[in-house]
C-alpha cells in the first residue's frame, strides 16, 4: 500500500457526461501528479500541483481540469466525454515538489466511457 | 520535449538475467528513473540515477550514461513474481513533467 488513495476505483459512464476523480495524497506530502495509461499511449502526464498550486501542465485536454485543496487532497475533473478517454488514471504524490523525489502511485480508477 | 524508446517485450527463464534499455533524447535531462508495474496496478519506484554508473539494490541494478541518453535496467536471478512492464522515466531539467516510456513487458518463464 502506497498510502494514495484514489475513488473511485472503477467509474462507468456515457459519452458527453462529466465525472470527478478524487486522490488523497500520502500524508505529509505535498505534491500530487495526475497521469493517464491507455492501452494505446502508456502512461501520460497530465498536471502536477505543489502545495495548492499547479506547477506544470503535460498534455492535458481544455475539457479535464483539476484542483489541489487547501487539505492538499486533489480532485480531477473530466468533461464531455469521448469514448477515447477511457482509460486508467493515476494520481501519485510526492514529499516536495522539487526533483529527485520519488513519487507514489495510487491504485487508479479506471474509467470507462460507453 | 522528451522521445523516449524501450524495447516492447522481453522473455527470459527463471534464474537468469535480463537487461532491459532506454534511450532517450531530451531538452534538459536531470535524472532517470525507473518503475515496475504489475498488470493492473499502479506503478512502483523501482530506482532513480542522476549520476553516470550503475546504482545496485538487491536484484535490480541500473546504469546511467548521461554522455550517451542511455540507462539499463539490470534484473537478477528472475523470479515468476518480476514479471511486469517496467517504466523508465525522464526528468527533465528545465521543467517538472516526468515522461514514462511506453514499457517493457517482461514475461519471466519457469
Amino acid at each position: 500500500d502506497s498510502g494514495v488513495t484514489q475513488t473511485p476505483k472503477h467509474l462507468i459512464t456515457a459519452t458527453g457526461q462529466r465525472v470527478t476523480l478524487r486522490c488523497s495524497p500520502r500524508s505529509g506530502d505535498l505534491s500530487v501528479y495526475w497521469y493517464q495509461q491507455s492501452l494505446d499511449q502508456g502512461l501520460q502526464f497530465l498536471i502536477h500541483y505543489y502545495n495548492g498550486e499547479e506547477r506544470a501542465k503535460g498534455n492535458i485536454l481544455e475539457r479535464f481540469s483539476a484542483q489541489q485543496f487547501p487539505d492538499l487532497h486533489s480532485e480531477l475533473n473530466l468533461s464531455s466525454l469521448e469514448l477515447g478517454d477511457s482509460a486508467l488514471y493515476f494520481c501519485a504524490s510526492s514529499a516536495t515538489g522539487g526533483r529527485n523525489t520519488e513519487a507514489f502511485f495510487g491504485q487508479g480508477t479506471r474509467l470507462t466511457v460507453v | 520535449g522528451q522521445n523516449i524508446d524501450q524495447p516492447t517485450e522481453m522473455t527470459a527463464t527463471e534464474g537468469a538475467i535480463v537487461q532491459i534499455n532506454c534511450t532517450y533524447q531530451t531538452s534538459g535531462f536531470n535524472g532517470l528513473f525507473w518503475y515496475q508495474q504489475h498488470a493492473g496496478e499502479a506503478p512502483t519506484f523501482l530506482s532513480y540515477n542522476v549520476l553516470d554508473g550503475l546504482e545496485e539494490k538487491g536484484r535490480f541494478s541500473s546504469f546511467l550514461s548521461r554522455s550517451k541518453g542511455y540507462s539499463y535496467l539490470l534484473l537478477k536471478e528472475l523470479q515468476m513474481k518480476d514479471s511486469a512492464s517496467y517504466l523508465c522515466a525522464v526528468e527533465p531539467s528545465n521543467d517538472y513533467k516526468l515522461s514514462f516510456g511506453a514499457g517493457t513487458t517482461v514475461t519471466v518463464r519457469a
